[in-house]
């Protein structure tokens, strides 16, 4: 069965700062991969999603992630943090039937 | 177009009772998910239906269990309610390709 692993359940950066946000999965077929953000009492927002095709995925907000088969990433990356990047952050994985796994999250702090 | 709505929002219970959560994805979307999040065991999956059948279940109970109607729209029942399921329940509407659109919860509390 597929499953993700993100590393750091709290990351915080100063405003205008890099956001890397690690995601490591694992999956006996090739996957599909995505990043949801969450806001308070919100539900689960798509930012972006892999699923065949070109590895360096653009989302929303200014997010990207880079799927690497070799490492089996998919970081989310940020050039720039904002105050409103402030959330929750999910990577998950999806294989076969919608069957689809999340990390535990990363809770995403941006300093001012 | 409409996003997924899940109603109600908010839920209080007593210890157990049993309870029902609707889901109404977009339109369009045939499979709907369930998921539950709580602080300690985060986002867990409960089970996903496509058209009308459920095709994945998740490591939970029988006291869960849901069903999707014809139009899609999808119910989530718990019986026997326990101070442990006291939880934010995300229901999530894909169509046929991979990734979901979620509704903003129903938070339960249980007491």
């Amino acid at each position: 069965a597929q499953s993700v692993t993100q590393l750091g359940s709290h990351v915080s950066v100063s405003e205008g700062a890099l956001v890397l946000l690690r995601c490591n999965y694992s999956s006996s077929v090739p996957p599909y991969l995505f990043w949801y953000v969450q806001y308070p009492n919100q539900g689960l927002q798509l930012l972006l999603k892999y699923t065949t095709g070109a590895t360096l995925v653009k989302g929303i907000n200014g997010f990207e992630a880079e799927f690497k088969k070799s490492e089996t990433s998919f970081h989310l990356t940020k050039p720039s943090a904002h105050m409103s990047d402030a959330a929750e952050y999910f990577c998950a994985v999806c294989t076969n039937n919608n069957d689809m796994r999340f990390g535990a999250g990363t809770r995403l702090t941006v300093k001012p | 177009k409409a996003g997924v709505t899940q109603t109600p929002r908010y839920l209080i219970k007593t210890r157990g009772q049993q309870v029902t959560l609707s889901c109404s994805p977009i339109s369009g979307h045939r499979s709907v998910s369930w998921y539950q999040q709580t602080p300690g065991q985060g986002l867990q999956f409960l089970f996903e239906y496509f058209s009308e059948t459920q095709r994945n279940k998740g490591n939970f109970p029988g006291r869960f269990s849901g069903r999707q109607f014809s139009n899609s729209r999808s119910e989530m029942n718990v019986s026997t309610l326990e101070l442990g399921d006291s939880a934010l329940y995300l229901c999530a509407s894909s169509p046929s390709d991979y990734g979901y659109t979620f509704g903003s919860g129903t938070r339960l509390t249980v007491v």
